[in-house]
C-alpha cells in the first residue's frame, strides 16, 4: 500500500519567517495529495490539497508544490503566524482507492 | 453549513464493554470514512462506506470492530470487547460524489479511553 512520510517531525520559526514542510509517498499511481491542519483537540482541517495534473497551488500564504518525478510534495506557509501553530499532516490517495494514507504529522510552532 | 459531528467526544470505557461510537456526515455527502488516530500517530484508516454499502472495510483491525451506514448518513462504528489497545480517538470524515469524492471533511473525533 501507499507509503508516506513526512520531514521534519517538529518545525520552530520565528513568526513572519516562512515554513516549508516535505512529504514524500510510494505509490506512483497516488494523485490527490491534501494538507490538513489539526489543533490540540480537534479534527484535521483541509487547508489546500492538489491533484497530480498541475505542480503548484497556492491560497493566500499557503502555497502546495507538487514534484511526480521525485514523487514529494511540499507545503509552503509564507508570513506565520502565532495562529498558524498546529500539527500538519500531509496524505495521497490514489483513483479508485478513496482511502487517504497520512504521514505522521509535523508539529509547527511559530514563536511570537 | 453544518460540518461533520460525532458523538460522544469523549468515552472512557473498562475493558471488556462494548462501545458504539456515532458520526453525522454533511448532508448529501455520498461518501463516509472512519480513521483512528493513536498518541501522536497520524490517521489510519478503518473503513469507507459509499451509501450504505462498504466496498473497503480492509482497515478494521480486528473481527470486534463493525459498522454499518443507515439511510445513505449516519454512520455507527462498534467495537464490542474493547481492548486498552482500542484507546484513540476515532475520526470519522464525509466526501461529496462526482469529481470531488477524494476530498474529505473531517469531524471532530470521539476520544476513547478503555481502562
Amino acid at each position: 500500500g501507499e507509503n508516506v512520510e513526512q520531514h521534519p517531525s517538529t518545525l520552530s520559526v520565528q513568526e513572519g519567517d516562512s515554513a516549508v514542510i516535505k512529504c514524500t509517498y510510494s505509490d506512483s499511481a497516488s494523485n490527490y495529495f491534501p494538507w490538513y491542519k489539526q489543533e490540540l483537540g480537534k479534527g484535521p482541517q483541509l487547508i489546500i490539497d492538489i491533484r497530480s495534473n498541475v505542480g503548484e497551488k497556492k491560497d493566500q500564504r499557503i502555497a502546495v508544490t507538487l514534484n511526480k518525478t521525485a514523487k514529494h510534495f511540499s507545503l509552503h506557509i509564507t508570513e506565520t503566524q502565532p495562529e498558524d501553530s498546529a500539527v500538519y499532516f500531509c496524505a495521497a490517495s490514489r483513483a479508485g482507492n478513496n482511502r487517504l494514507a497520512f504521514g505522521k504529522g509535523n508539529q509547527v510552532v511559530v514563536i511570537p | 453549513g453544518a460540518g461533520v459531528s460525532q458523538s460522544p467526544s469523549n468515552k472512557v470505557t473498562e475493558k471488556g464493554k462494548d462501545v458504539e461510537l456515532r458520526c453525522d456526515p454533511i448532508s448529501g455527502h455520498t461518501a463516509l470514512y472512519w480513521y483512528r488516530q493513536s498518541l501522536g500517530q497520524g490517521l489510519e484508516f478503518l473503513i469507507y462506506f459509499q451509501g450504505n454499502s462498504a466496498p473497503d472495510k480492509s482497515g478494521l483491525p480486528s473481527d470486534r470492530f463493525s459498522a454499518e451506514r443507515t439511510g445513505g448518513s449516519v454512520s455507527t462504528l462498534t467495537i464490542q470487547r474493547t481492548q486498552q489497545e482500542d484507546s484513540a480517538v476515532y475520526l470519522c470524515a464525509s466526501s461529496p460524489g462526482g469529481g470531488r469524492r477524494d476530498t474529505q471533511y473531517f469531524g471532530p473525533g470521539t476520544r476513547l479511553t478503555v481502562l
